[in-house]
């Protein structure tokens, strides 16, 4: 079956800086890939995705890249707010006629002002 | 729109009792999906249920867990002689299709807490 990992398992930045999470998955077949954040006892929020047949996808301070060959892909955020400092979660998915996620380990992003 | 609602927010067991965990979709929504989150851990898929069917529980442990999702109500993901090691976050989504053209909506989750 499918395995996502993600790394790091910790990142820390300052405000301004960017964070780059990255994760890698194991089946080629997987095609759709939602990054979630979520901060301390709330629920996962989808914050942006990506299907397989775009490369990148931006929306504002967020992006998200794939690399199809590679098998991973990458959340970037700029100009960094205390505000961002939550566990990130990047998610795979293969298409067999319905969506079953797999999650990777998540990333705890801290922002320091 | 109410978005998915969960109920109780806490939940808490003592060994050997039952957990009842609901799960209420969004409106016009007939898939439902239960995850489990484990303290410092990722999501883990457990059951996806269309109503009136399960439709995939190759997540579900085994032993003392079941889920429904009726004709009417909400679905419900029901735990049997609860041990220590169920404790844990379990987020419901929902979603009007299957097509992998919609994000996951997940509820607020029941925390549940076995001591």
């Amino acid at each position: 079956g499918e395995n996502v990992e993600q790394h790091p398992s910790t990142l820390s930045v300052q405000e301004g800086d960017s964070a780059v999470i990255k994760c890698t998955y194991s089946d080629s077949a997987s095609n759709y890939f939602p990054w979630y954040k979520q901060e301390l006892g709330k629920r996962p929020q989808l914050i942006i995705d990506i299907r397989s047949n775009v490369g990148e996808k931006k929306d504002q301070r967020i992006a998200v890249t794939l690399n199809k060959t590679a098998k991973h892909f990458s959340l970037h955020i700029t100009e960094t707010q205390p505000e961002d400092s939550a566990v990130y979660f990047c998610a795979a998915s293969i298409d067999t006629g319905f969506q079953k996620l797999v999650f990777g380990t998540g990333t705890r992003l801290l922002v320091s002002p | 729109n109410a978005g998915v609602m969960q109920n109780p927010r806490h939940l808490v067991r003592r060994r050997g009792q039952e957990a009842r965990l609901r799960c209420s979709p969004m409106k016009g929504h007939s898939h439902v999906y239960w995850y489990r989150q484990l303290p410092e851990e990722g999501l883990k898929f457990m059951v996806y249920l269309q109503k009136e069917n399960i439709i995939d529980e190759s997540g579900m442990p085994k032993e003392r867990f079941s889920a429904e999702f009726p004709k009417e109500g909400p679905s419900i993901l029901r735990i049997q002689q609860v041990v220590r090691g169920d404790s844990a976050a379990y987020f419901c989504a929902s979603s009007p299709g299957t097509a992998t053209n919609y994000g996951y909506t997940f509820g607020s989750g029941t925390r549940l807490t076995v001591v």
